[in-house]
């Protein structure tokens, strides 16, 4: 079964908007979590680490600003896309050791 | 800077067939791990297999196998007898092993479609 989750699987939402992703880690705590970004038909590329109990640390271009990452707890990582714009539409993918989750299909219209 | 390759964008092939996903990485450490992942259209991503630098003992698990060679860097990866059913995007990746990251590096991705 799986031992990470996301929620939610898709979102679509208007311009401008902001949207919550959630990654939990079942059976398992996760002091670090990874957000992954997917354009279609393109590999995954790292955007953050979620560290437990501190700030996260962003790869080289993204927007931290943009990309809200809050680690609350040790199986809790959340990402805020805030004022999102088409060009943020994209598949996001949060890691838990070595698993991932299912993905959320965020769409911005 | 770590780097993986996967020169092999797409592979068609016949099921029942043999097929080599290929793998090749560029790290300056020497502790790191490598990995096989599955992604079918659904998205998700199916773990495969890890394996530490370390340990070049090639392994098989059913019809999967891996070939891990230090000295030319690749981690390649052979689907035996395949099945219609392993069509999907096959990612290799590589961390680093030092503080236990699992951050990850990722080839471009093999799509393989395997035809009835």
């Amino acid at each position: 079964g799986a031992v990470v989750s996301q929620h939610p699987s898709w979102v679509i939402c208007k311009s401008g908007t902001s949207v919550k992703i959630e990654c939990r880690s079942l059976d398992f705590q996760a002091t670090t979590m990874f957000w992954y970004r997917q354009f279609p038909k393109q590999s995954l590329m790292l955007m953050a680490t979620s560290n437990e109990g501190s700030k996260a640390t962003y790869e080289q271009g993204v927007e931290k600003d943009k990309f809200l990452i809050n680690h609350a707890s040790l199986t809790l990582s959340t990402l805020t896309v805030t004022s999102a714009h088409p060009e943020d539409s994209s598949f996001y993918i949060c890691s838990a050791r070595d698993f991932f989750g299912p993905g959320t299909r965020l769409t911005v219209l | 800077a770590q780097k993986v390759t996967q020169a092999q964008t797409e592979i068609s092939v016949v099921e029942k067939e043999d097929v080599t996903l290929d793998c090749v990485y560029e790290t300056r450490d020497t502790t790191y791990y490598l990995f096989w992942y599955k992604q079918p259209p659904s998205g998700e991503l199916v773990f495969l297999i890890r394996r530490n630098s370390f340990d070049e003992q090639n392994e098989i698990s059913g019809r999967y196998s891996w070939n891990f060679q230090k000295s030319t860097s690749s981690f390649n990866f052979t689907i035996t007898a395949s099945q219609v059913v392993d069509s999907a995007v096959y990612f290799c990746a590589l961390s680093e092993a030092s503080g236990g990251s699992e951050k990850l590096v990722f080839g471009k991705g093999t799509k393989l479609t395997v035809n009835p």
